[in-house]
């Protein structure tokens, strides 16, 4: 498959913005998706990007997509203890085959 | 939203069994399922692409012959885990894609396997 990698912890306070970062490596990839998995569930579509698109902001949740470098970034502001889970993103060709990252574990201290 | 569900929630069996999961699109029709593996601590591993009607497309490494999927009608699709053994003890999600969409997936709440 293809690398999708993220850094597996990141910890913020609440109140504060947290920004989880993910690289991939294919640059056919046609939408970008980034879900939220809670612990003993499975995943919530949390929001996703067109490759042609920039950025996309829907309430709390930024994207930001740059395309060159390949990187992929999910800031989430005013971060609530109940955002504390396991961020995942991913990538797909063709609207078929999703590629994982490992997941970004989120930590909101309150 | 989309609803997928999957049945049982958690299972647990004696080495050897065969353990069948299914993935229900509750809401719509899904032309196209997916299962996934994840274990513990670790990303969703797909594992087979299931289409009504034709056999299931598996990914590199996976054993069809140990996994059987059926996707019979545009709202089940079933995977079978066949003679199974500790190893095979993981977290097994599906997602369905709607038919006509462009790429969205919406996932089960995934279904605990533990052999012993």
């Amino acid at each position: 498959g293809e690398d999708v990698e993220q850094s597996l912890f990141l910890s913020v306070r609440e109140g504060d913005s947290s920004v989880i970062n993910c690289t991939y490596t294919d640059s056919s990839s046609t939408y970008l998706y980034w879900y939220k998995q809670e612990p003993g569930a499975g995943l919530q579509l949390l929001t996703y990007i067109f490759s042609n698109m920039d950025m996309k902001q829907d309430q709390r949740l930024t994207v930001l997509l740059n395309k060159k470098d390949k990187h992929l970034s999910l800031r989430i502001a005013d971060t609530q203890t109940g955002d504390s889970a396991i961020y995942f993103c991913a990538e797909s060709i063709n609207f078929n085959k999703f590629y994982f990252g490992s997941g970004t574990k989120l930590n909101v201290k309150p | 939203g989309a609803v997928v569900s999957q049945h049982p929630s958690w299972v647990i069996c004696k080495s050897g069994t065969s353990v069948k999961i299914e993935c229900r699109s509750l809401d719509f029709q899904a032309t196209t399922m997916f299962w996934y593996r994840q274990f513990p601590k670790q990303s969703l591993m797909l594992m087979a692409t299931s289409n009504e009607g034709s056999k299931a497309t598996y990914e590199q490494g996976v054993e069809k012959d140990k996994f059987l999927i059926n996707h019979a009608s545009l709202t089940l699709s079933t995977l079978t885990v066949t003679s199974a053994h500790p190893e095979d003890s993981s977290f097994y999600i599906c997602s369905a894609r709607v038919t006509g969409s462009v790429g969205e997936q919406f996932f089960g709440p995934g279904t605990r396997l533990t052999v012993l």
